[in-house]
């Protein structure tokens, strides 16, 4: 059964880079007929769509945040990445990790999520 | 301000039958892509509800039904228990962005 499961600082300085990553286990990163995603929820608030990576390097991100995100993939250790730069207050929330098919756009499973906030 | 309109907050009694509106724009919902539901209990994960606008995963009572018509989609949930108490999600991709887009999210509370 394929689980993801979400690491990294849980409390990052304004101005400073966010950087998350998320382990997959229970099957391969490598697989061509996925996307792996990050999603994030403030606290209190809804759902919001990062961005996607497929295990070749292909990447799309929110154009809202493109000009601060980026998403790699190391297929090595069966991980991907998540780094934000600029982080101010607004980037404080819950960060997951999720799969998503190619062909179809929901995300199933999803990770635990991991709480990250943004302060000096 | 999220692209998909959810109302904030519905609520039923025990056994009623409630409904979750999820409002979108010709980029999305309306042209024809895909709803996806997601129910998210108090300190959990979102999980997937309902996928392809109106399909159950394996384990999803079927007390939860979906449908979709036009620029909008509703989620029911029929014979409310107190354990449908969440929050709901729908979620679907819009061509503008090029990317997914997710409502502001609907707090279930069973009276």
């Amino acid at each position: 059964q394929l689980q993801l499961q979400e690491s990294g600082p849980g409390l990052v300085k304004p101005s400073e880079t966010l950087s998350l990553t998320c382990t997959v286990s229970g099957g391969s990163i490598s697989s061509s007929g996925y996307y792996w995603g990050w999603i994030r929820q403030p606290p209190g608030g809804g759902l919001e769509w990062i961005g996607l990576i497929h295990y070749t390097g292909n990447t799309y991100y929110n154009p809202s945040l493109k000009s601060r995100v980026t998403i790699s993939v190391d297929t090595s250790k069966n991980q991907f990445s998540l780094n934000l730069n600029s982080v101010t207050a607004a980037d404080t929330a819950v960060y997951y990790c999720a799969k998503r098919t190619i062909v179809n756009t929901w995300f199933d499973p999803w990770g635990q999520g991991t709480l990250v906030t943004v302060s000096s | 301000q999220s692209v998909l309109t959810q109302p904030p907050s519905v609520s039923g009694a025990p056994g009623q039958r409630v409904t979750i509106s999820c409002t979108g724009t010709n980029s999305n919902i309306g042209a024809g892509y895909d709803v996806h539901w997601y129910q998210q209990l108090p300190g959990a994960a979102p999980k997937l509800l309902i996928y392809g606008d109106s399909n159950r995963p394996s384990g999803v009572p079927d007390r939860f039904s979906a449908s979709k018509s036009g620029t909008s989609a509703s989620l029911a949930i029929t014979g409310l228990r107190a354990e449908d108490e969440a929050h709901y999600y729908c979620q679907s991709y819009d061509s503008s962005l090029s990317g997914s887009v997710f409502g502001g999210g609907t707090k279930l509370t069973v009276l």
